[in-house]
Formats: C-alpha cells, sequence, structure tokens
C-alpha cells in the first residue's frame, strides 16, 4: 500500500488540459524533491519531472510540476492521443529510507 | 549512446533463487547512484533498493528487506540484484534504472525490463 495516494483516473477530451495530484506526508513530499513518471503500455517508465519541477531535456512543456507541502501536482497541457498512460508520482520517505511511488493515474484521452 | 540493458530474468520455482544484471554503457557509471523497482502485473510501479554510487550505502523497501540485495561492479559498470526466497508475488517485469537529480529517485535513464515469474 502506497503513501503517495493519486487519483485511479483521469480523462480528458484532445486539447483539453488535466491535472494529477499526489497527496502524501511530512516524510516524504514534504521533504524531498518529487518526481513524476509517464508509463506507456510496454515500455518502460519514462521520467517527465525531476526537483519538484524541472524536466529532463526532451519533454515538452506541455507537461509541468509543482510542490506545495505535503501534495504535488503534475498539469498536462493540450493533451493528445499519445498521452494515453499511467503516470506516477514519486519521492524519497525519510522516515522509511525508502522511495516511494504514488498509486498511479490513468490518463484516458475521450 | 546511454544505455542499461538487464538480463537474468527467467521462471523459477518459488524458494529459488535468480540474479538479474544491469549492465550500463554511455556514461560514468561510477558516479551515479542506481535503483531497482519493478512492475507487478496489474499492479503498479513499486522501488526496491537504491546502492550509493561507491557502494557506502544501500536502501531496500520493506517487502525485499533481507530477501533481496542489491549490489554493483564499478569496474564492469554493471549492477545487480540477488533475489532469494522468492514468493509468487515476486513476480513482475523488473527495471533498473540510474538517479537523477538532487535526490533519491529513479531518473532519466531506464533498462528495457526483464519479466521473472515464480511458481508456485
Amino acid at each position: 500500500q502506497s503513501v503517495l495516494t493519486q487519483p485511479p483516473s483521469v480523462s480528458a477530451a484532445p486539447g483539453q488540459n488535466v491535472i494529477i495530484s499526489c497527496s502524501g506526508s511530512s516524510s516524504n513530499i514534504g521533504d524531498n524533491y518529487v518526481s513524476w513518471y509517464q508509463q506507456l503500455p510496454g515500455t518502460a517508465p519514462k521520467l517527465l519531472i525531476y526537483d519538484n519541477n524541472q524536466r529532463p531535456s526532451g519533454i515538452p512543456d506541455r507537461f509541468s510540476a509543482s510542490k506545495s507541502g505535503t501534495s504535488a501536482t503534475l498539469g498536462i497541457i493540450g493533451l493528445q492521443t499519445g498521452d494515453e498512460a499511467d503516470y506516477y508520482c514519486g519521492t524519497w520517505d525519510t522516515s522509511l529510507s525508502a522511495h516511494v511511488f504514488g498509486t498511479g493515474t490513468k490518463v484516458t484521452v475521450l | 549512446q546511454v544505455q542499461l540493458v538487464v538480463s537474468g530474468g527467467g521462471v523459477v520455482q518459488s524458494g529459488g533463487s535468480l540474479r538479474l544484471s544491469c549492465a550500463a554503457s554511455g556514461f560514468t557509471f561510477n558516479i551515479y547512484g542506481m535503483h531497482w523497482v519493478r512492475l507487478p502485473p496489474g499492479k503498479g510501479l513499486e522501488w526496491l533498493a537504491y546502492i550509493r554510487s561507491d557502494e557506502s550505502a544501500t536502501y531496500y523497501s520493506d517487502s525485499v528487506k533481507g530477501r533481496f540485495t542489491i549490489s554493483r561492479d564499478n569496474s564492469k559498470s554493471t549492477l545487480y540484484l540477488q533475489m532469494d526466497s522468492l514468493r509468487p508475488d515476486d513476480t513482475a517485469l523488473y527495471y533498473c534504472a540510474r538517479n537523477t537529480g538532487s535526490g533519491f529517485s529513479p531518473g532519466d535513464r531506464w533498462g528495457q525490463g526483464v519479466l521473472v515469474t515464480v511458481s508456485s
């Protein structure tokens, strides 16, 4: 059972925007950097965001993220059919001395 | 180019052992911490273990602590995961990933994943 909670699913039409939330606690999100990952079916996870809001090279600026207190959010602007995937937040948990992933959110493009 | 290639997966009986390898190339392996992550069928990502670049420390999830051992050979640019006392719920796709950023999180490069199936 994950210590980071995400909505199971979000959906929107192409071109619309979506937001995915990630709720944690003072020992994980509140104390450490947050990353976000996209996993397309049958492929390895892909890093979308690291250090709360930084995009690796090659990740379009349609993806953005923020952190406030013990919660984080990932935003996708101008949803595309290729964005249909599972999305996970992740961070270190200082109390557990372990990395934790969120429960995962399935994004569906209607 | 940066590449992580995972090998060693397969089918094993409950209680058995398996060792995964993750061969790195295209980057300076010995300055990066490394992670193992798995994806059980029908479930979400699960972090397993992390090892610092200089092997000075290792960390494990509670689900594998005492059964799995992460190690590395910087002279061979290779990461390992020794898995003992395997159980059916260890069945999953296993990935290695290099650390990225200021914290301890799997980052911008992942191996292709190998399937480990534990039969009862």
